[in-house]
């Protein structure tokens, strides 16, 4: 019954080394977000889960991010052969949105998010 | 594609002040509109939000915004600033995509910085 959870807190990783960020939405939400957070920016959209629809990867920056959502509940995401530009806040969050849903529905509530440092 | 924009970067009031943040978005429909607060360490917490109706919405922790169509505006704010309320605010516009989902983007946020 909490709220979004996110694993692990913090990661620390060398550069070249692949990372798994792994993400627990709330229960019955049907969509989840991944999002990331460098330091002195806004939230920058990298990839949305809706059901059993095909994601929406319009926001990944290379093809070394990936994510996938197994069983319509927790989402893992991938960063491969990590450099040091990716150092950032990792958060995912999840909605209760509905295909075509209704207004009201769409408010995405934020995990507390991992925070990744490549050196 | 919509935008978010978040004037200033860094604000300071002294504690018992008022507090007007201002945000700025660029939409061409009727658009959602969020305000979000990250405390030191914390995700991100949703102070209020705005989908249709009474255009002055009522959110937590003390906190309303307004939305002007007019000038295409959601500034937040407070009557009376506590302490507790330094953190980063960030602003956000919802748009509907074909697949029935809402994208939101964000603005770069505002650091409040509250003085005794």
């Amino acid at each position: 019954g909490a709220g979004v959870s996110q694993s692990p807190s913090n990661k620390v990783t060398e550069k070249g080394k692949d990372v798994e960020l792994r993400c627990d939405p709330i229960s019955g939400h049907t969509a989840l977000y991944w999002y990331r957070q460098s330091l002195g920016q806004g939230l920058e959209f990298l990839i949305y889960f809706q059901g059993n629809s095909a994601p929406d990867k319009s926001g990944l920056p290379s093809d070394r991010f990936s994510a996938e959502r197994t069983g319509g509940s927790v989402s893992t995401l991938t960063i491969q052969r990590t450099q040091q530009e990716d150092s950032a806040v990792y958060l995912c969050a999840s909605s209760a949105s509905l295909a075509g849903g209704q207004r009201g529905t769409d408010t995405q509530y934020f995990g507390p998010g991992t925070r990744l440092t490549v050196l | 594609a919509q935008s978010v924009t978040q004037p200033d970067i860094h604000i300071t009031v002294s504690e018992g002040a008022s507090l007007e943040l201002r945000c700025n978005y660029s939409y061409g429909a009727t658009p959602y509109l969020f305000w979000y607060v990250q405390s030191p360490g914390q995700g991100l917490q949703l102070l209020l939000k705005y989908f249709s109706g009474d255009t002055l919405v009522q959110g937590i922790k003390g906190f309303e915004a307004e939305f002007k169509r007019s000038q295409s505006s959601f500034n937040l704010r407070k009557p009376s600033v506590h302490w507790s309320d330094a953190a980063e605010y960030f602003c956000a516009v919802g748009a509907r995509r074909s697949g029935g989902y809402q994208k939101v983007t964000f603005g770069t946020g505002t650091k409040l910085q509250v003085i005794p």
